[in-house]
């Protein structure tokens, strides 16, 4: 089958680094992505890694290991906006088709 | 630029009754996803559209779900008729082509707040 996994919860101070993994299994692997939702709010694309390493984006950056079929995102310098639900993403395929497979979610708290 | 649009933002039907949904995708993006999330769930895939083609609905439910994209522009899902466990947000997603970064950014919509009574 496929499926994604990533911790429920996270809580950290302002300032703070905060690392949310994702693990995967999937038939196929075109990439992991991240999207951050705020409560009530659309999911919004953060980042994309479809080779090993790790990819910047200002205070976040993303981390791939196909070998390990793991990835983690890592928000730095944390602000309360960043408060919100964080999903990995992995593009996989299905009867030779592309599919999106989704985790849970990562629901983070910045404590002031 | 116009991002993704869904109507309505909120619905409240009973057991048995239909209800459709409408996406607005972006202007340009040939592919248009619909997913759901149940609270505290994943975002679970329903289907994808190439332009008007389905390719990919091995995430409907049942067939109480249909969905359309006439034109290859805007889209709906009809649920008929709904159940409780219909309840959740329907989310619709667009992005541009179907390789590389571009695919995998998807521009999601503020999503449909469904409530089966």
């Amino acid at each position: 089958g496929q499926s994604l996994e990533q911790p429920s919860e996270v809580t950290a101070v302002e300032g703070a680094i905060v690392q949310i993994n994702c693990t995967y299994q999937t038939s196929g692997f075109y990439g992991l992505s991240w999207y951050q939702q705020h409560d009530g709010g659309a999911p919004t694309f953060l980042s994309y890694n479809g080779l090993d390493g790790l990819e910047e984006t200002g205070r976040f950056s993303s981390f791939l290991s196909r070998s390990d079929s793991y990835g983690y995102l890592l928000l730095q310098e944390l602000q309360m906006k960043d408060s919100a639900s964080y999903f990995c993403a992995v593009r996989g395929t299905t009867s030779g088709t592309y599919k999106y497979i989704f985790g849970t979610g990562t629901r983070l708290k910045v404590l002031a | 630029e116009a991002g993704v649009t869904q109507f309505p933002s909120h619905s409240v039907i009973e057991k048995g009754q239909t209800v459709t949904l409408r996406c607005d995708p972006i202007s340009g993006h040939d592919n248009l996803y619909w997913y759901r999330r149940v609270m505290g769930k994943e975002i679970k895939f329903l289907l994808h559209f190439v332009k008007e083609s389905k390719q990919d609905e091995s995430g409907m439910p049942n067939n109480r779900f249909l969905a359309e994209r006439t034109g290859g522009t805007y889209s709906t899902l009809k649920v008929q008729p709904a159940e409780l466990e219909d309840s959740g947000v329907y989310f619709c997603a667009s992005s541009q082509g179907l390789a590389g970064v571009g695919a995998s950014e998807q521009y999601f919509g503020p999503g449909t707040r469904l409530t089966v009574t």
